[in-house]
């Protein structure tokens, strides 16, 4: 199966700011997609970008974008002009074959 | 609407005892899940079915048994108890196929063992 490692387990940013998450996974499958889920204190998972593998071009939701390497089996995610409604745990994730694994997660705080 | 619903959003019970957890999706989805998340928050896959069948069966206690009646629904009964099983339990669903995309989570049923 699939693994998902993301080495941050916390971080924060001022407002309005640019934040990175990192992400790297592994997966011996050619064929997969990855995502970034946010999972605020209501805890709902809430979908915030995806990625299909095949696709070269990045993936990019208003002020959320990715930096695929694919080579590096590497996914980070951007958050530009971050918003204090960015308060979140994050999790990245991979999925094949309808199997979806996820990271132990990087919990963010928006400072004002 | 509500896409995934889980019962009951809480659940606080004594070691030892029996309980159920419910999930219905009406999204049409032919593949449903259920997602352990520890208190650290890691989310751990447990269980997914597809059209009824079971697809992954990860290492997890015989204690824990997942029910699918139809591919609408997926139930989770865990027997005897232990402290360890106190946790958030995600049920999700997802169209099935290679070509598949996100998965659509419910809103997480709080275990919480005494």
């Amino acid at each position: 199966a699939q693994t998902v490692t993301q080495s941050q387990p916390e971080m924060s940013v001022q407002e309005a700011e640019t934040v990175t998450l990192s992400c790297t996974y592994d997966t011996s499958e050619s064929n997969y997609y990855l995502f970034w889920y946010k999972q605020p204190p209501s805890r709902q998972m809430i979908l915030v970008i995806r990625q299909e593998a095949y696709k070269q071009q990045n993936a990019t939701e208003n002020r959320f974008s990715v930096n695929f390497q694919k080579a590096a089996k590497s996914f980070s995610l951007k958050i530009s002009d971050s918003q204090l409604g960015d308060t979140a745990m994050y999790f990245c994730a991979t999925k094949n074959n309808n199997d979806m694994r996820f990271g132990a997660g990087t919990r963010l705080t928006v400072k004002p | 609407d509500t896409a995934v619903s889980q019962t009951p959003k809480y659940l606080v019970t004594q070691m030892g005892n029996d309980k159920s957890i419910k999930c219905e999706q009406n999204l049409g989805h032919d593949t449903m899940y259920w997602y352990k998340q520890d208190s650290k928050k890691f989310l751990k896959i447990m269980f997914s079915y597809n059209n009824k069948e079971l697809i992954i069966n990860e290492t997890v206690p015989n204690r824990f048994s997942p029910k699918s009646p139809d591919k609408a629904h997926l139930n989770l009964h865990i027997n005897s108890l232990e402290l360890g099983d106190s946790a958030v339990y995600f049920c999700a669903s997802s169209p099935w196929g290679r070509r598949t995309g996100e998965l659509f989570f419910g809103e997480g049923s709080r275990l919480t063992v005494l």
